[in-house]
């Protein structure tokens, strides 16, 4: 199975930018690999933010963007909050099934 | 709504089947998957089922082919992972997930 690779943890201001990438051990990720990210914050279940690359569910905050970016799937937080403070994953497709990255720990300080 | 049920403790070799009811979707058109965590680890993609119409067939990892299976009963909005030949490093609060919605997850753990 494929290995996927995120930054192991990041830091953003208040109200600053960040971007997380999600890359794959079988090169480029495409749209055929259906990327998706989700934020689970500590004690509780994931939730998914974002599905095939930049599709938002009703209760994703508009200052999250998916995206594709040099050869890896990217999430992009803009205007960071507090409460953006979590875990991030990122899933993708590969030949047996799908498979998570090791998550990255976005802290906002 | 997805609520899991059927964790608990067991011997390493053993076998226990998790359950998982889903209400407030039609669940017969998801395809369904379990992912599990184990103790301060990351998520990992334990596998899935695709639904009825879309050939009701069903993917694992690599860590579980063979020992563990994926079922559904969509008469009763249930998804089943049957687990067997168990081992320590199985143990994981075990979630199911419809893609939209996430359920709480059940603990399994293994240990003699």
């Amino acid at each position: 199975q494929a290995v996927v690779t995120q930054e192991p943890s990041l830091t953003v201001s208040p109200g600053g930018t960040v971007t997380l990438t999600c890359g794959s051990s079988t090169g480029t990720v495409t749209s055929g690999h259906y990327p998706s990210w989700f934020q689970q914050k500590p004690g509780q279940a994931p939730t998914t933010l974002i599905y095939e690359i930049s599709k938002k569910y009703s209760w994703t905050p508009a200052r999250f963007s998916g995206s594709l970016l040099g050869g890896k799937a990217a999430l992009t937080l803009s205007g960071a909050q507090p409460e953006d403070e979590a875990d991030y994953y990122c899933l993708v497709s590969d030949d047996y099934g799908r498979v998570f990255g090791g998550g990255t720990k976005l802290t906002v300080l | 709504q997805l609520v899991e049920s059927g964790g608990g403790l067991v011997k390493p070799g053993g076998s226990l089947r998790l359950s998982c009811g889903a209400s407030g979707f039609n669940f017969n058109n998801v395809w369904m998957t379990w992912v599990r965590q184990a103790p301060g680890k990351g998520l990992e993609w334990v596998g899935r089922i695709r639904s009825k119409a879309d050939g009701g067939t069903t993917d694992y990892a690599a860590p579980v082919k063979g020992r563990f299976s994926i079922s559904r009963d969509d008469s009763k909005n249930t998804l089943y992972l049957q687990m067997n030949s168990l081992k320590i490093e199985d143990t994981a609060l075990y979630y199911c997930t419809a893609g939209i919605v996430w359920g709480h997850g059940t603990t399994v753990t293994v240990s003699s």
